[in-house]
């Protein structure tokens, strides 16, 4: 079947450096993708998205890397702060709806 | 705050009851969409609206769960004779156009004893 899924469920890094999420996808048909941040008790927050016919964008201190070829998402924090601790999905649209990886938990040590 | 509103934010009620949960979109968001998050998971899509007319139903949507947008603008959906598979946070979303992000609200959290 078709899956959005995260090769890691947890990322532990230093207050300060750079977190690099990834993610893989299968469905060849998405032609959207969003990175989403959920902290406990709340609802996905957008972070930022990325249309298939581009392989890279910028926003404040995140960016978004596709590579159609391998059917890989990254999405890099610069200078991850604490308050960046949270559960990362990435999603995938297909036709009408978002198809949601299971999440990665990033924690920052201070 | 003109963010996605959803009420209640907690709903416990005995299993075999009707619920009802109520979400108020960003004005103006023409797509309506429905979710539902279990502990560890990411959001299952549900159902979605397009002004008041519903487009696509998942599978997960049995015949007790509906959902109606009637005006266009707010949503309710009900779950008939809940079960204990029910339990779950609840999540809607709208967006203005097909290819723009989605914007959560922070969902209802329904348990059934």
């Amino acid at each position: 079947g078709e899956s959005v899924g995260l090769h890691l469920p947890t990322l532990s890094v230093q207050e300060g450096d750079n977190s690099i999420i990834n993610c893989a996808y299968s469905n060849s048909a998405s032609d959207y993708f969003i990175w989403y941040k959920q902290e406990s008790g709340k609802g996905p927050q957008f972070i930022i998205d990325i249309r298939s016919n581009m392989d890279k964008r910028q926003g404040q201190r995140v960016t978004v890397l596709l590579n159609k070829t391998v059917k890989h998402l990254s999405l890099q924090i610069a200078a991850t702060q604490p308050g960046d601790s949270a559960v990362y999905f990435c999603a995938e649209k297909a036709n009408s709806k978002l198809t949601f990886g299971k999440g990665i938990t990033l924690s920052v040590r201070p | 705050d003109t963010g996605v509103s959803q009420n209640p934010r907690h709903k416990i009620t005995k299993r075999g009851q009707n619920v009802t949960f109520r979400c108020d979109p960003i004005s103006e968001h023409n797509r309506l969409y429905w979710y539902r998050q279990t502990l560890g998971q990411g959001p299952e899509f549900l159902t979605y609206f397009q002004n008041e007319a519903q487009l696509e139903k998942s599978r997960l949507l049995s015949d007790r769960f509906s959902a109606e947008r009637p005006k266009g603008s707010f949503s309710t959906l009900e779950i008939q004779r809940t079960e204990q598979g029910d339990s779950a946070m609840y999540l809607c979303a709208s967006s203005p156009l097909w290819d723009q992000p989605q914007h959560f609200g922070d969902g209802t959290r329904l348990s059934i004893l």
